[in-house]
C-alpha cells in the first residue's frame, strides 16, 4: 500500500496519559501536515513539518503537544497528558516538496478517545 | 490570509438531479484550489483541483467544478446526483506564490435522497 498510512486506526487513553500517533507518508513526499477533526466539525490544521524541521505549528496547542518527523520513520505527534477535550480524529497527510501544486494525500486517521 | 468559506453546512438534493456544493476564497495571490471528499471514518479523498488554464474542471466520480476569479468561487456541481455522493466535501486554497500551507473550509454535508 503505497498510501499514507497512520496507525494505530484508533487509540483509548485515561486522562494523563500520554498518546502517541504515528504517520508514514506516501513514498517519495517530503511534507507532512496534521490535522484534528472533531465530530460534525472540519479540519483544524495543527502543524506542517518537512524531514527534521518543523515548518508551521500556528496551529498547535503550546503545551502538551509536539510533532516532529526525523529523518527515518514516520512522524509523531504526541500529547503528553491527555484531557478529555483530546478526543477526536487525527490526520495525517503529506505532498510532494517538489509540486506545490499538487493535492495532499489523506491517511484514515487516528480516533483518539479519552476516558 | 488565506480563507476558505463554505457558506452551508449541509445540502440535500434529490437522486438525479444535479447539485452544487459553494466555495469562496481568499488569497492575496493567485490561487491553487481543491475538493475533497470524506467518507465515514475515512481520510479526505482528492476529488478535483484548479491550477491554471480552462476554469471548468473536471474531476474524479462525474465532479466538476468551475473556477469564477472574480467571484472568487469554485463551487462543485455534478449533473446527476448518486445516493453514493452522500458525504462530506472539503474545499481548499494554496496561494501559489507562498510556500505555504492548504487552507481548508469547514465542510458541507451533502444528502442525496433516493
Amino acid at each position: 500500500n503505497a498510501g499514507v498510512m497512520q496507525n494505530p486506526r484508533h487509540l483509548v487513553r485515561r486522562r494523563g496519559q500520554e498518546a502517541r500517533l504515528r504517520c508514514s507518508p506516501m513514498k517519495g513526499h517530503s511534507h507532512v501536515y496534521w490535522y484534528r477533526q472533531l465530530p460534525e466539525e472540519g479540519l483544524k490544521f495543527m502543524v506542517y513539518l518537512q524531514k527534521e524541521n518543523i515548518i508551521d505549528e500556528s496551529g498547535m496547542p503550546k503545551e502538551r503537544f509536539s510533532a516532529e518527523f526525523p529523518k527515518e520513520g514516520p512522524s509523531i505527534l504526541r500529547i503528553q497528558q491527555v484531557v478529555r477535550g483530546d478526543s477526536a480524529a487525527y490526520f495525517c497527510a503529506s505532498s510532494s516538496g517538489q509540486a506545490p501544486n499538487q493535492p495532499q494525500h489523506f491517511g484514515d486517521g487516528t480516533r483518539l478517545s479519552i476516558l | 490570509a488565506q480563507s476558505v468559506a463554505q457558506p452551508e453546512d449541509q445540502v440535500n438534493v434529490a437522486e438525479g438531479n444535479p447539485l452544487t456544493v459553494k466555495c469562496t476564497y481568499s488569497v492575496s495571490g493567485n490561487p491553487y484550489l481543491f475538493w475533497y471528499v470524506q467518507y465515514p471514518n475515512r481520510g479526505l479523498q482528492f476529488l478535483l483541483k484548479y491550477i491554471t488554464g480552462d476554469n471548468l474542471v473536471k474531476g474524479s466520480y462525474g465532479f466538476e467544478a468551475e473556477f469564477n476569479k472574480s467571484q472568487t468561487s469554485f463551487h462543485l456541481k455534478k449533473p446527476s446526483a448518486l445516493v453514493s455522493d452522500s458525504a462530506l466535501y472539503f474545499c481548499a486554497v494554496r496561494d501559489r506564490d507562498r510556500d505555504d500551507k492548504i487552507i481548508f473550509g469547514k465542510g458541507t454535508r451533502l444528502h442525496i435522497l433516493p
